[in-house]
């Protein structure tokens, strides 16, 4: 049962376009969403998050999305540069549950000039 | 400030051969990590410590799996005997188990290959 589902496995997106990559859920119990962006033989890395008491946070080029109601988050990227270019996972943790971490499949963004 | 540090980076092995995977977490980092990813799929948790304690081991595969942190430091996760659905990057994961919001720090990962 995949908890939390990310249903485009690649992306491709323009140098300096937006790129939008989407993330769904189905536990209602998780409270906390992370993204993590992964290079080729590197471990992943933590890119950015959000609570569940938020619908937006924001860093930087990197914006992410929760809309509650329909068990959905997104991550913006802009402008994507050439080095964004990496698979991004989404990840979320559930209350008590916080060091406890639920990825999706992962999606590869390729980023082009 | 050194980051998870895992080895060996690779390994190939036959079937039915041990295999051992050593990590060293951030130092301070009382919570640490192994997850399993599989080509093409997103990391799944094969066990977490707290200090040296498993507290949950759930999804390990017990008959072949093993992992130990003595002192609450290190920590080795082995297999035997591999088979050849272990295939599969392992990665080493810790956290500040103080903070809540569970953002894992990874090391770079061991990439089995059982031939």
């Amino acid at each position: 049962d995949q908890q939390v589902k990310q249903n485009s496995p690649s992306l491709s997106v323009q140098e300096g376009r937006i790129s939008i990559l989407n993330c769904d859920y189905t536990n209602s119990m998780f409270d906390y969403f992370l993204w993590y962006k992964k290079y080729p033989a590197e471990g992943p890395t933590f890119l950015i998050s959000i609570s569940s008491i938020k619908d937006k946070n924001e860093d930087g080029r990197f914006t992410v999305f929760l809309n509650k109601s329909a068990k959905h988050l997104s991550l913006h990227i802009v402008p994507s540069q050439p080095g964004d270019s990496a698979v991004y996972f989404c990840a979320a943790s559930g209350a008590g549950t916080a060091s406890k971490l639920t990825f999706g499949t992962g999606t590869r963004l390729q980023v082009t000039l | 400030e050194a980051g998870v540090v895992q080895s060996p980076r690779y390994k190939i092995i036959e079937k039915k051969q041990p295999v051992a995977f050593w990590c060293n977490p951030i130092s301070g980092h009382n919570t640490l990590y192994w997850y399993l990813q599989n080509l093409g799929q997103g990391p799944e948790l094969l066990i977490r410590y707290e200090n040296e304690e498993a507290v949950d081991d759930s999804q390990l595969p017990k008959d072949r799996f093993s992992a130990e942190r003595l002192k609450g430091v290190d920590s080795t996760l082995k297999i035997q005997p591999a088979e050849l659905g272990d295939s599969a990057v392992y990665l080493c994961a810790s956290s500040n188990s103080g903070a809540h919001t569970g953002e894992l720090f990874f090391g770079e990962g061991s990439r089995l290959t059982v031939l």
